[in-house]
């Protein structure tokens, strides 16, 4: 079965520069989770989009945004990086519950971002 | 303030030992809970959810985990462990059914040979 695909799976930046994240649903999943991970902690919940619209915002910083295309994908634009970035982030999709069910979320195999 | 613990940070024990690790959740509401599990080096994955109904669920792997409204929790169960149930555990909640999932700070959970 497809699954949540994440690209890329590694990533290393300096310090002030910029990274874009990008994640793939799986097919017909309409809602996207960005989820961060720093070391030896538990994932901790920044954004997410149903139907290309923001549906909710954790801590994300403000250097931080995210978008969902037509297409589904979402990528995660960070800019002027710190070291405190470097985590795995982790995105996740769903179908949504607007139709009265409950759905469970499905994690890609995250991005390893190491910021130097 | 939303929250869910868990019990312990980590635990050791041998094969074919039992295991329990315990969650409890803050919130007063419905909600959906979660058991994850990510292996070294891995993603997350879904060892089982509990959405409604039987509070008694069943997962892979020999995993089960029963929910107590009362004590709000839900903890997660193992009759007899294997060297290949080394991983972290995650526990999660929702209080809705497609929103953001709040997880427990995990526990690492090694089992020797």
């Amino acid at each position: 079965a497809a699954g949540v695909i994440q690209s890329p799976r590694h990533l290393i930046k300096e310090k002030r520069e910029t990274a874009t994240l990008k994640c793939y649903p799986i097919p017909r999943h309409d809602t996207v989770y960005w989820y961060q991970q720093g070391p030896g902690q538990d994932p901790q919940f920044l954004i997410s989009f149903y139907e290309k619209m923001q549906s909710d915002k954790g801590s994300i910083p403000d250097r931080f945004s995210a978008q969902q295309f037509s297409d589904y994908h979402s990528e995660l634009n960070m800019s002027s990086l710190e070291l405190g970035d470097s985590a795995l982030y982790f995105c996740a999709s769903s179908l949504s519950g607007t139709s009265g069910g409950s759905y469970e979320q499905y994690f890609g195999p995250g991005t390893r971002l190491t910021v130097t | 303030a939303q929250s869910v613990s868990q019990h312990n940070h980590h635990v050791i024990l041998s094969e074919a030992a039992s295991l329990e690790l315990g969650c409890n959740y803050s919130y007063g509401g419905t909600v959906n809970l979660f058991w994850y599990v990510q292996y070294p080096g891995q993603h997350l994955q879904l060892l089982l959810k509990y959405f409604s109904g039987d509070p008694l669920v069943k997962g892979i792997k020999g995993f089960e985990a029963e929910f107590i409204k009362s004590k709000f929790s839900f903890n997660l169960r193992k009759p007899s462990v294997q060297w290949s149930d080394t991983a972290e555990y995650f526990c999660a909640f929702r209080t809705d059914s497609w929103g953001k999932l709040q997880f427990g700070a995990g526990t690492q959970v090694v089992v020797t040979p």
